[in-house]
């Protein structure tokens, strides 16, 4: 099955910075990878997503970018905001595996004003 | 458009009981998925229903099961709990489940569960 590694586990930046997290995805089938944003007593909410015949995508401050090739998937977020710390989950899916999603660890990012 | 919703919000149950959680997915969609969340092991898929059937199915032991009924509402229950079921149970719906071609899947706020 499909396997997800997700780094940082942890991201401290200062308001204005960028943050980058990374997830690599062990199965060259999977063609879909969204990230989610979770905020304390909240399920995940989808931010972006980006699928395997694309190799970029950006919505405002937001942007995903995959490397099919070496199996890999980051998310950027540019001037970074306090309302942007939350824990930020990786994911991919298998196209025969309609409705799972494998997950990263998610990364939590804290944003100091 | 009403998002996915899941009842109880908390619940307390002791070892040994059982629980259904129930979810209620966005009106058109007929795919429901049951994550489970916990700090040590992160987000693990359960199973997912379509259409009344269940369509995939993760690790998880026989205590876990689930169904979907025909106006595509879904429950899972838990039967003879333990105490490593504490958790944030999650469920999220999407059309059709085809996540990878168009789809977006979508998550609801959860049931947090405590087991003492």
């Amino acid at each position: 099955g499909e396997n997800v590694e997700q780094h940082p586990s942890t991201l401290s930046v200062q308001e204005g910075d960028s943050a980058v997290i990374k997830c690599t995805y062990s199965d060259s089938a999977s063609n879909y990878f969204p990230w989610y944003k979770q905020e304390l007593g909240k399920g995940p909410q989808l931010i972006i997503d980006i699928r395997s015949n694309v190799g970029e995508k950006k919505d405002q401050r937001i942007a995903v970018t995959l490397n099919k090739t070496a199996k890999h998937f980051s998310l950027h977020i540019t001037e970074t905001q306090p309302e942007d710390s939350a824990v930020y989950f990786c994911a991919a899916i298998i196209n025969t595996n309609a409705g799972k999603s494998t997950f990263g660890d998610g990364t939590t990012l804290t944003v100091k004003p | 458009k009403a998002g996915v919703t899941q009842t109880p919000r908390y619940l307390i149950k002791t070892r040994g009981q059982q629980v259904t959680l129930s979810c209620s997915p966005i009106s058109g969609h007929r795919s429901v998925s049951w994550y489970q969340q916990t700090p040590g092991q992160g987000l693990q898929f359960l199973f997912e229903y379509f259409s009344e059937t269940q369509r995939n199915k993760g690790n998880f032991p026989g205590r876990f099961s689930g169904r979907q009924f025909s106006n595509s509402r879904s429950e899972m229950n838990v039967s003879t709990l333990e105490l490593g079921d504490s958790a944030l149970y999650l469920c999220a719906s999407s059309r059709q489940g085809a996540l990878s071609i168009q789809e977006t899947q979508y998550f609801g706020p959860g049931t947090r569960l405590l087991v003492l």
